[in-house]
């Protein structure tokens, strides 16, 4: 299972864009990239998932170079309710089951 | 996600208790896990389901014991807890057990132990 790693935190203001980017050296051909995003004392929120180049959807966009041993998160115009931990994963369906959680990122959206 | 329910939210016992945490997913999902969050630390993966059979035990002590009745319901019984197994659970489901299939997680159960 390929390591993730983050930034421990970021801070933000309202109406700011913000990257947040996960590195993933060893990724392997068959993983996707998976960010979930977590408030305090609930479960994670699956946000977004790509295998390569880009993804949008109505929350975020993923941004996967092509050597994809990396990822960028992109939230734009972040709102004070965007305050989470967001956490990157890298796997796949093959070669049995882990999923590990990295500390993640701890963001916080200032007013 | 209403589609993973989780009972108690809430549960105080003292460390000769015997208590068991349920979870139900109303999704069809195939594959099913409980996590461990101990306070501002990262989730820690406990156990996991795929069609009712353990297909990961992270080297968790043998005072929680898991058990999947069928694919929809998954419990964590608890005996003879210590203080610092107080966290929040958090049960999840997904269409299958891969690393890639999305994780749908219950609101958790939070616990103190006494």
């Amino acid at each position: 299972l390929a390591k993730t790693t983050q930034p421990i935190s970021m801070d933000s203001y309202e109406g700011q864009e913000v990257n947040i980017t996960c590195s993933h050296n060893n990724i392997a051909t068959n993983d996707y990239i998976t960010w979930y995003q977590q408030f305090p004392s609930q479960g994670p929120r699956f946000i977004i998932q790509g295998y390569k180049t880009k993804v949008t959807n109505e929350v975020a966009s993923l941004f996967i170079p092509a050597d994809r041993k990396s990822s960028t998160l992109s939230l734009p115009r972040v709102s004070l309710s965007d305050t989470a931990v967001y956490y990157c994963l890298v796997g796949g369906n093959t070669g049995g089951f882990k999923t590990i959680f990295g500390a993640g990122t701890r963001l916080f959206v200032k007013a | 996600e209403t589609g993973v329910t989780q009972t108690p939210r809430h549960l105080v016992m003292g460390m000769t208790n015997k208590k068991s945490l349920k979870c139900e997913q109303h999704l069809g999902h195939n594959a099913m896990y409980w996590y461990k969050q101990s306070a501002k630390k990262p989730l820690e993966l406990m156990f996991v389901y795929s069609l009712e059979e353990r297909v990961e035990n992270n080297s968790v002590p043998s005072r929680f014991s898991p058990e999947c009745p069928n694919s929809s319901h998954l419990f964590l019984h608890l005996h003879t807890l210590q203080p610092e197994d107080s966290a929040l659970y958090l049960c999840a489901s997904s269409q299958d057990p891969g690393g890639a299939d999305t994780q749908y997680f219950g609101p958790g159960t939070r616990l103190t132990v006494l």
